[in-house]
Parts: C-alpha cells; structure tokens; sequence
C-alpha cells in the first residue's frame, strides 16, 4: 500500500529565510511525487511533480522540491519566504501507469511571519 | 479554477437522507476524481472515473456512489449520509498530456451531516 507522511503539522518561517516542508513516503516501485497547495476556502493548485531524472524539481512560484531515493523524501523548499506563501501543503504519490489515484499526506501548515 | 464547478457549495443535511453532489467541467477531460478532506488526513480518494459509465472506487469509497453519463458531469451520491460524512468535498480532473497527468481540483462542497 501507497502512504505519504508529512511529520509536521504546521511550520513557522521568517519572511526573507528558507523555508522547507518536509515529506517521506512509502510505495512500491517507482512513483510519481507531487506537492500541492492549498490557500483558504480554495481547491488545491499542482506546484511541482517528480517523474524521473534530476533529482531536483523545480516548480511554481519560485518552489523546488528535492528527491532522495534512498530516504525516500521528497521535502519541498523555497530560498527566500513570502507572507503570501502562508498556505497549507500537501506531498503526494501515485503510481505509473493508468488513473492517477493520488494518495496524499495530512497536510503542513505554513506560517510566513513579517 | 480550470473549468470546473461544484454545486451545492454548501449543504446541511440530516442523517439518513440521501445526497447527491455534482461536479461539472468544461475541459472534457477523461478522468475525473472525487476526495474528501478532513484535518489529519489530508485528501482521500473516494471514486473515480475514466470516461462516460467507467468508475472505479477509491480509497473510502463505502457509503458513495458515483454516476456518469456525460462528460462533462461527475456526480457523488450519498445513499444515506452519516455523521461521520460530514466533510468538505472536492472534484478533480487531469490535465491531459502532462504526463502525469497534473489534476486540477474545483472549489469544493462543505457537506455539514447533523
């Protein structure tokens, strides 16, 4: 079975520092990694997706996510935070081929403070 | 949010009655999706389809049914909505060749069960 954990609920950065929102997972084979986000009283919007090849992704609104194979990661990260990218994250996983049946983690908070 | 829509936004209902939420895009994608978001768990898969009478079920997929003649519509129906299906509920639909396919989620459906 697929899983995705995000280890923490919420995540507190000054504006101006980097920021990274971390994210494990578990699948079979080799998936298909996605970070969505989610602003208030909104659907979620595709940031970034790992297919293969470089390790390094880079995706929307200046965000970059990092593979790791081997710590089966797949932490997102930003050089500079913006207060307008207070929002809540989501990782997920799906598997090749077919329907892309997402399965998401819980969720991190992210708190950019002026 | 890409042409999708989703009506009721927001619905009460009492426990035993039947519901039925609609998803309505104008990309005339093939797949469609159907999560529900709750704190701690992030989204979750409930059906899905791969075209007009082609469904498949998700991960929580017990107590719904889905439905789809055209298209363009998606619908979600609770037979007999419980307590434990209050949530708020959101449709997705995949961008074709962006392999994978980026999903595109509405503006989502509070579902308030009393």
């Amino acid at each position: 079975a697929q899983s995705v954990a995000q280890p923490e609920d919420q995540v507190n950065v000054a504006e101006g520092n980097p920021l990274t929102v971390k994210c494990t997972y578990s699948v079979s084979g080799n998936p298909y990694l996605f970070w969505y986000v989610q602003y208030p009283n909104r659907g979620l919007q595709f940031l970034l997706k790992y297919i293969t090849g470089d390790n390094l992704v880079k995706g929307s609104y200046g965000f970059e996510a990092e593979f790791n194979k081997s710590q089966t990661s797949f932490h997102l990260k930003k050089p500079s935070a913006l207060v307008s990218d207070s929002a809540l994250y989501f990782c997920a996983v799906s598997r090749r081929g077919g329907a892309q049946k997402l399965v998401f983690g819980q969720g991190t908070r992210l708190t950019i403070n002026p | 949010d890409a042409g999708i829509t989703q009506s009721p936004r927001h619905k009460v209902t009492e426990t035993g009655t039947p519901v039925t939420l609609r998803c309505h895009q104008t990309e005339n994608h093939r797949y469609m999706y159907w999560y529900r978001q709750d704190p701690g768990h992030g989204l979750r898969l409930i059906h899905y389809s791969y075209g007009v009478k082609d469904t498949d079920k998700g991960e929580v997929s017990d107590g719904y049914s889905v439905s789809r003649s055209k298209t363009e519509d998606f619908l979600l129906t609770l037979e007999s909505a419980t307590s434990s299906q209050t949530s708020v509920y959101f449709c997705a639909i995949s961008a074709p060749g962006t392999s994978p396919d980026e999903q595109y989620f509405g503006p989502g459906t509070r579902l308030t069960v009393t």
